[in-house]
């Protein structure tokens, strides 16, 4: 049982736009950052959000994220084959003052 | 550019300690900026936080695993290390060492992730 609760699918067709939802508590999301992760096939999770809408050098501006309250989404524009993979949001939890995760979506490129 | 990779056995037999080893290169784990951390994912399943050590030597472990972990860290050699005793077949996952921004959830580099798999 994650602290974070995602939807465990997600799909759509290429250019489609997509959001991932990402919720929590106040302990966690509702007052700390968020962070997004994209894990695909066989490969280490890669930071693909962070301070709520920030994106690292490299990330495609089709990615983006917001927070509100507890709660948080990933979109994507524009879909594209290659953005096939597993997504997990996280957040720090002052509670166990340690991160923690959502249990992933995994987004189908149709 | 910062790198992690683990290192340590792929199998482990039931009720023995698992041991993996994380070197980092690129950067030093005495930095005071960054938790030093081990992360694992059964197969299929999500990501679970074990664990970071602090170049103090303060450690913070996951409440669900804090009974069986230990981590510490080797300035010399820039390494920090994981225990986890008396393993079952539960505990078989991908383990990653990673480095978290402190009291953040900013989890950037991540080692390439090593199997464990526990078998007699």
């Amino acid at each position: 049982q994650s602290v974070l609760t995602q939807p465990p699918s997600a799909s759509g067709t290429p250019g489609q736009r997509v959001t991932i939802s990402c919720s929590g508590s106040s302990s966690n999301i509702g007052s700390n950052y968020l962070y997004w992760y994209q894990q695909l096939p066989g490969t280490a999770p890669k930071l693909l959000i962070y301070r709520n809408n920030q994106r690292p050098s490299g990330v495609p501006d089709r990615f983006s994220g917001s927070k509100s309250g507890t709660s948080a989404s990933l979109a994507i524009s524009g879909l594209r084959s290659e953005d096939e993979a597993d997504y997990y949001c996280a957040a720090w939890d002052d509670s166990l003052s340690g991160p923690v995760f959502g249990g992933g979506t995994k987004l189908t490129v149709l | 550019q910062v790198q992690l990779q683990e290192s340590g056995p792929g199998l482990v037999k039931p009720s023995e300690t698992l041991s993996l080893t994380c070197t980092v290169s690129g950067g030093s784990v005495s930095s005071g900026t960054y938790y030093w951390s081990w992360i694992r994912q059964p197969p299929g399943k999500g990501l679970e936080w074990i664990g970071y050590i602090y170049y103090s030597g303060s450690t913070n472990y996951n409440p669900s695993l804090k009974s069986r972990v230990t981590i510490s860290v080797n300035m010399s050699k820039n390494q920090f290390s994981l225990k986890l005793s008396s393993v079952t077949a539960a505990d078989t996952a991908v383990y990653y060492c990673a480095r978290v921004i402190v009291g953040t959830a900013e989890i950037d580099p991540w080692g390439q992730g090593t199997l464990v798999t526990v078998s007699s």
